[in-house]
């Protein structure tokens, strides 16, 4: 199946600072999406991208298809940024994801 | 996006038992998803949750362990059965979007002595 990787598997932060999280995928995606995982378990949708560029507030994501990978950028940490991101990927069937390793973030004040 | 909501939202239960969790959406979809997440882990498919039909099971995943029902297009049952203490994890329902996006309930956290 399909391997999904993400970088850096730790990450930490000041309030403020910037970021940019990674996410390498093994083979051709049509669906690619970004999630956070707050410290309660709570899963949110950021991103719906499985190709180019798109914003959110201090969030954006790009998705380069042709060369499997997408980028997930933070802008101006803050506190309530902390959690675990996960790209998650899906093949043929669309709807089906498969999720990458998470990255671990945790903004300092 | 789409409400959901899971119960219980955590239980504790001894080997050998099963434990049904609801998911219950607060519109109509067709796609419905079960996930575990192992501590510390990623997340992991189950199964696919059809409305009116057997659900659709991942590799490593069986429908003697893993009961699912979709009796409509609001609400599924993920029952996990003979449980060990390897089963603890949380399990989370999710749901498709009109965009394709998917939308995750709360989780249930299961923990197995």
């Amino acid at each position: 199946g399909i391997q999904v990787e993400q970088s850096p598997p730790d990450l930490i932060l000041q309030e403020g600072a910037n970021s940019t999280l990674r996410c390498n995928f093994s083979d051709s995606v049509n669906n690619l999406q970004w999630f956070h995982q707050n410290p309660w378990g709570q899963l949110i949708n950021l991103f719906y991208i499985p190709s180019g560029t798109k914003q959110n507030g201090r969030l954006s994501a790009t998705t380069v298809a042709t060369e499997r990978y997408s980028l997930l950028y933070i802008s101006s940490s803050q506190t309530t940024d902390s959690g675990v991101y996960f790209c998650a990927v899906g093949t043929g069937t669309a709807s089906k994801l498969t999720f990458g390793t998470g990255t671990r973030l945790q903004v300092t004040l | 996006s789409a409400v959901i909501s899971q119960k219980p939202s955590r239980d504790i239960c001894q080997r050998g038992t099963s434990l049904t969790i609801q998911c219950q959406v607060d519109s109509q979809v067709t796609m419905m998803f079960w996930y575990r997440q192992q501590p510390g882990q990623s997340l992991t498919l189950i199964a696919t949750a059809n409305q009116g039909s057997e659900a659709t099971y991942e590799s490593g995943f069986v429908i003697d362990k893993f009961p699912i029902s979709r009796p409509n297009l609001t609400f599924s049952t993920l029952t996990v059965s003979n449980m060990s203490p390897e089963d603890s994890s949380i399990y989370l329902c999710s749901v498709e979007g009109h965009s394709y996006e998917q939308y995750f309930g709360p989780g249930t956290r299961l923990t197995v002595t």
